[in-house]
């Protein structure tokens, strides 16, 4: 089956810690885009990449760092110098950069302790 | 700048009975425009999207939505809701930066399913 996975489904954090998010997709899709998503309010654009060893900032890249070493996977970190990390973390990945649709992984929920 | 609002934090409605959830958008150009949905503690699935060819939509599980350039609305309905039908429903417009598309989102709509 072609798709989106995210692990873990759930994760804990103490303060001071950095944490990495997994995401891989077997759709051979050249973008990948990390969301955070918190109660009441749409969706918020961290970071995408359109393609290998490319990655840009979107809205609300502080606090967070990616990579894109394989098309396939693109890892979210989310440092101790994001105070609010507690949230619902999506991944998706569109075909290109030029295709408005997204597909979207399960997501991660994120809890600091 | 573009950005979309979406009416009602919250819908309830009985089984059976018709369903609609509303949205308008903001664009400085002919947008596309998507409604996903959400089941609790799940990703986000495409229910239909809006692309400048029919202004009628029909999406999954007995959707539409229909796009009122007039009116700047995308709202969406179903004739007869379904107990499964019960998540949160996100709209969506789509914005070119660059090279590349990025998407507005909506804060949401709850929709509940009352027996």
């Amino acid at each position: 089956d072609g798709g989106i996975t995210q692990s873990p489904k759930y994760l804990f954090r103490k303060e001071g810690q950095n944490v990495t998010l997994s995401c891989e997709q077997n759709l051979n899709h050249d973008a990948m885009y990390w969301y955070r998503q918190d109660p009441g309010q749409g969706l918020r654009l961290i970071y995408y990449s359109q393609i290998v060893n490319d990655f840009q900032k979107g809205d609300i890249a502080e606090g967070y760092s990616v990579s894109r070493e394989k098309k396939e996977s693109f890892p979210l970190t989310v440092t101790s110098a994001q105070k609010n990390p507690t949230a619902f973390y999506l991944c998706a990945s569109s075909i290109d950069p030029g295709s408005e649709t997204q597909y979207f992984g399960p997501g991660t929920r994120l809890l600091v302790l | 700048a573009q950005s979309v609002t979406q009416l009602d934090s919250h819908v309830s409605v009985s089984e059976g009975t018709p369903v609609l959830l509303r949205c308008n958008y903001s664009s400085s150009y002919s947008p596309s425009l998507f409604w996903y949905v959400q089941h609790p503690n799940k990703g986000l699935q495409l229910l239909l999207k809006y692309t400048s060819a029919a202004t009628l939509v029909k999406g999954i599980n007995g959707f539409e939505a229909e796009f009122k350039k007039s009116e700047t609305s995308f709202h969406l309905t179903k004739p007869s809701a379904h107990m499964s039908d019960a998540a949160e429903y996100f709209c969506v417009v789509s914005v070119l930066r660059g090279s590349n598309y990025q998407l507005i989102w909506g804060a949401g709509t709850k929709l509940i399913i009352k027996p």
